[in-house]
């Protein structure tokens, strides 16, 4: 079980957009931790996709924006790409564990 | 640009103790978390540890008993050693990077992971 919550799966039509969801708490990102997130395409390892809610590494397509709002996150990805399907995680810091935490991952099928 | 290599055995058998070695380059030591996170078959992230250049460690509650993280700064290497091993450990281990910027940071470099598996 997560510390943090994203739906399993999403989906959507290439140009389409889609939103991942991450939800936290009153302890990780309702008490005002940073939330990132990663890009894991099949097989390969997590890459760094946006840190610090909203910024993107160079080299992240301005297709990817994430924001912050209350105990939850998320993430858009607009004009959906084949390339863009792979699995999606958000990671946070929580102040009662006192760790880094994860969401459980959200697979996204481009149609 | 940093690059992380992790290295180790991918079998391990129950009760024994998984041993792991990441060798970085490109990257200041000084200035960085050096972290081991793991990932169980069809699951998500979990943040096993980390250790600083000064020593310093952190470990995830559930886990501390049982793990090891050091850094051999000769080498450009840090491990992990995680003892009393059970099937649920089975997962594929990665290192990364963090900048030290405290409990806002995030992973920005990863290694590409090796699968362990617990079995006898």
């Amino acid at each position: 079980q997560s510390v943090l919550t994203q739906p399993p799966s999403v989906s959507g039509a290439p140009g389409q957009r889609v939103t991942i969801y991450c939800t936290g708490s009153s302890s990780n990102i309702g008490a005002g931790y940073n939330v990132h997130w990663y890009q894991q395409l099949p097989g390969t390892s997590p890459k760094l996709l946006i840190y610090g809610n909203n910024i993107r590494p160079s080299g992240v397509p301005d297709r990817f924006s994430g924001s912050q709002s209350g105990t939850s996150a998320s993430l858009a990805v607009t004009g959906l790409q084949a390339e863009d399907e792979a699995e999606y995680h958000c990671q946070s810091f929580d102040r009662s564990l006192n760790v880094w935490v994860f969401g459980g991952g959200t697979k996204l099928t481009v149609l | 640009q940093v690059q992380l290599q992790e290295s180790g055995p991918g079998l391990v058998k129950p009760s024994e103790t998984l041993s792991l070695a990441c060798t970085f380059s490109g990257g200041s030591i000084e200035s960085s978390y050096w972290t081991w996170i793991r990932q169980p078959p069809g699951k998500g992230l979990e943040w096993i540890g980390y250790i600083y250049y000064d020593g310093n460690t952190k470990y995830y509650p559930s886990l501390r008993s049982r793990v090891t993280i050091s850094l051999d700064m000769s080498k450009d290497q840090f491990s992990l050693r995680m003892s009393s091993v059970t099937a649920a450990d089975t997962a594929v281990y990665y290192c990364a990077r963090a900048p030290a910027h405290g409990s806002g940071t995030y992973f920005s470099q990863w290694g590409q992971g090796t699968l362990v598996t617990v079995s006898s």
